[in-house]
């Protein structure tokens, strides 16, 4: 079975500073990984995903992810945060197997500082 | 474009009383269609997806169950709430299995 670990449950930084989310997965074989963004009282917004080809990936809003498969890592970076980012993040394995279910890692709040 | 509508936004309701969510898709047939539901300080936990009309698979035993009466149309019912019952429900849809889901805005769900 996959499982998602996101490494700290807040992240702080200032605005203008680089922003990395860490997300590890665990699955038999590699999985599709997406980055979900959540606002206050809303449902997820895709930031970007990965499927196939180039391991490093764009996504909306100027943030990128890079799939390391040895490592079994898709963290999320941002080189300048702006307050705007200010949310909780999500990273989500789908096993290309599965009916496109998903597994979400426990989410990531980000609290930017101006 | 494809759109997602999940309602009511908010909703309180007395333990033991009966629950309907409805969620509904536009600009797109045939979608894969799932309920989550998300916990306080806790991640998303997916309670039922449905490849079909009338295809309904549930992940987790539960006092809930799903239906989908039309192609685009997916509902979220209980005959009697208990209060671990509350949260925050979320609707996804996607276009195929490999393709990523795309979420609605959520019903608030209180339990009293």
């Amino acid at each position: 079975a996959q499982s998602v670990t996101q490494l700290g449950s807040h992240v702080s930084v200032s605005e203008g500073a680089l922003v990395l989310l860490r997300c590890n997965y665990s699955s038999s074989v590699p999985p599709y990984l997406f980055w979900y963004v959540q606002y206050p009282n809303q449902g997820l917004q895709l930031l970007l995903k990965y499927t196939t080809g180039a391991t490093l990936v764009k996504g909306i809003n100027g943030f990128e992810a890079e799939f390391k498969k040895s490592e079994t890592s898709f963290h999320l970076t941002k080189p300048s945060a702006h307050m705007s980012d200010a949310a909780e993040y999500f990273c989500a394995v789908m096993p290309v197997t599965s009916y496109g279910k998903l597994t979400f890692g426990q989410g990531t709040i980000l609290t930017v500082h101006p | 474009s494809q759109t997602i509508h999940q309602w009511p936004a908010t909703l309180v309701q007395p333990v033991g009383s009966p629950l309907s969510l409805e969620c509904t898709v536009e600009g797109t047939s045939n979608p894969n269609l799932y309920w989550y539901r998300q916990a306080a300080g806790r991640g998303l936990q997916l309670l039922f997806y449905s490849v079909g009309i009338g295809q309904i698979s549930s992940e987790v035993p539960q006092n809930l169950s799903a239906s989908r009466p039309q192609d685009r149309q997916f509902i979220l019912s209980s005959k009697k709430l208990l209060l671990s019952d509350s949260g925050f429900y979320l609707c996804a849809w996607s276009n195929s299995v490999n393709q990523p889901q795309h979420f609605g805005d959520g019903t608030r769900l209180s339990i009293l």
